[in-house]
């Protein structure tokens, strides 16, 4: 199995703050056909995840510009700028290059 | 617009088997390249891909749950079932069913307990 190592567990912002969140893989995510299956996702207390980005640094749809995802290979980070009440929650990375698929373990965005 | 709804027993006992279905709307597993998975949450914990389901009928499942998992489909009725048999303790947990396509769409998750 892929394991994928996510940092830090916990993330102490400042509102209109900046940060950044690192996920890496224990082998390349990139596929067969060129792509590399990196996501993140934001839980939010009490509700299921929500996806901010898919393919590394892919926004989804409604999902504000403060939020950029970047990396290749096995090293990926999600940044976010200008933090927000509404940002806070667990974050999570997924990779669906390989089966099974498998989650980072999780990094809580809390206010300092 | 896309929405997924999961249902289950709510609470089942040791070795039973737990049947979930995910009722689905705003898309279709006969469309070529759709497809729907399973992932579970332990309370306070984090996320567990289980099982995927493709329009075309392909499976791939979770290979750390030993053969204990089944998925399918219904597509008439725009629904996808996962059943885990002998369950445990260990198997109480969130069960979410989202769209695979980047798993952009979940569900809200039924909590499944096991207890005697």
């Amino acid at each position: 199995d892929v394991l994928m190592t996510q940092t830090p567990v916990s993330l102490p912002v400042s509102l209109g703050g900046q940060v950044s969140i690192s996920c890496r893989s224990s082998q390349s995510l990139v596929h067969s056909d060129g792509n590399t299956y990196l996501h993140w996702y934001l839980q939010k207390p009490g509700q299921s995840p929500q996806l901010l980005i898919y393919r590394v640094s892919n926004r989804f749809s409604g999902v504000p510009d403060r939020f950029s995802g970047s990396g290749s290979g096995t090293d990926f980070t999600l940044k976010i700028s200008r933090v927000e009440p509404e940002d806070l929650g667990v974050y999570y990375c997924l990779q669906s290059t390989h089966f099974p698929l498998t989650f980072g373990s999780g990094t809580k965005l809390e206010i300092k | 617009q896309v929405t997924l709804k999961e249902s289950g027993p709510g609470i089942l006992q040791p070795s039973q088997t737990l049947s979930l279905t995910c009722t689905f709307s705003g898309f279709s597993l006969s469309t070529y390249g759709m497809g729907v998975g399973w992932i579970r949450q332990p309370s306070g914990k984090g996320l567990e891909w289980l099982a995927n389901i493709w329009w075309d009928d392909d499976k791939y499942y979770n290979p750390s749950l030993k053969n204990r998992l089944t998925i399918s489909k219904d597509t008439s009725n725009n629904q996808a079932f996962l059943k885990i048999t002998n369950v445990d303790t260990a198997d109480t947990a969130t069960y979410y069913c989202a769209r695979i396509d980047y798993y952009r769409y979940w569900g809200q998750g039924v909590m499944v307990t096991v207890s005697s």
